[in-house]
């Protein structure tokens, strides 16, 4: 069964420095999704990307953080300066995204831990 | 604003017998409503989805869930529990009238399910 993967598994960094957290969505996705998880908090949505462009951002996502989808199968989160408050668990999402398909069900990455030192 | 509520942080039950896992959420239209585990050091895992129709929906590993639109709950179910349904259990919403390229979904602060042999 086709799996979204995601790597580090887990990154440690120092404030102020760049982190890049790669996903490899399923193949025939056309959707991709951020969201993380602040130890102990709600998962909370940052990002949406089709056609190469983002679809919807959230208040959390931003000048900080970029996406792109650099080739055919990697889609990558930039946080070009971390904080303390950036570690979380990071989650990569893709869906079909057919036409119509409103309600299609989003499959999600094991998630990479981020800790900001 | 649209959000989701689990009252419960934990659930306990007995191998066997009947478990339920509660979830409400506000929005402001017909929701779409989602459940996913969490197994420790995985990611989320899709179970099962309400869009429309029988308000009973069946998902993986023999859980349910059933839409009640007047107490706006989504309680996941399962008759029997095992000892392997231990796990993190989320419920998201997607609000519909967010329509277009627009998806994120809304979660809930997640139920521990713990299942005793």
């Amino acid at each position: 069964e086709p799996e979204v993967t995601q790597t580090p598994s887990h990154q440690v960094t120092q404030m102020g420095q760049e982190v890049i957290l790669r996903c490899v969505p399923i193949s025939n996705h056309l959707y991709f999704y951020w969201y993380r998880q602040i130890l102990g908090q709600k998962v909370e949505f940052l990002v949406s990307f089709y056609n190469n462009e983002i679809s919807e951002k959230s208040e959390i996502f931003d000048d900080q953080f970029s996406v792109e989808r650099p080739d055919g199968s990697n889609f990558t989160l930039k946080i070009r300066s971390t904080k303390l408050e950036d570690s979380a668990m990071y989650f990569c999402a893709s869906s079909e995204g057919a036409s119509g398909a409103l309600a299609d069900t989003q499959y999600f990455g094991p998630g990479t831990r981020l800790t900001v030192l | 604003a649209q959000s989701v509520a689990q009252p419960e942080d934990q659930v306990n039950v007995a191998e066997g017998n009947p478990l339920t896992v509660k979830c409400t959420y506000s929005v402001s239209g017909n929701p779409y409503l989602f459940w996913y585990v969490q197994y420790p050091n995985r990611g989320l895992q899709f179970l099962l989805k309400y869009i429309t129709g029988d308000n009973l929906v069946k998902g993986s590993y023999g859980f349910e869930a059933e839409f009640n639109k007047s107490q706006t709950s989504f309680h996941l179910k399962k008759p029997s529990a095992l000892v392997s349904d231990s796990a993190l259990y989320f419920c998201a919403v997607r609000d519909p009238l967010n329509a277009g390229n627009n998806r994120k979904l809304i979660w809930g602060l997640g139920t521990s399910l713990a299942v005793n042999p």
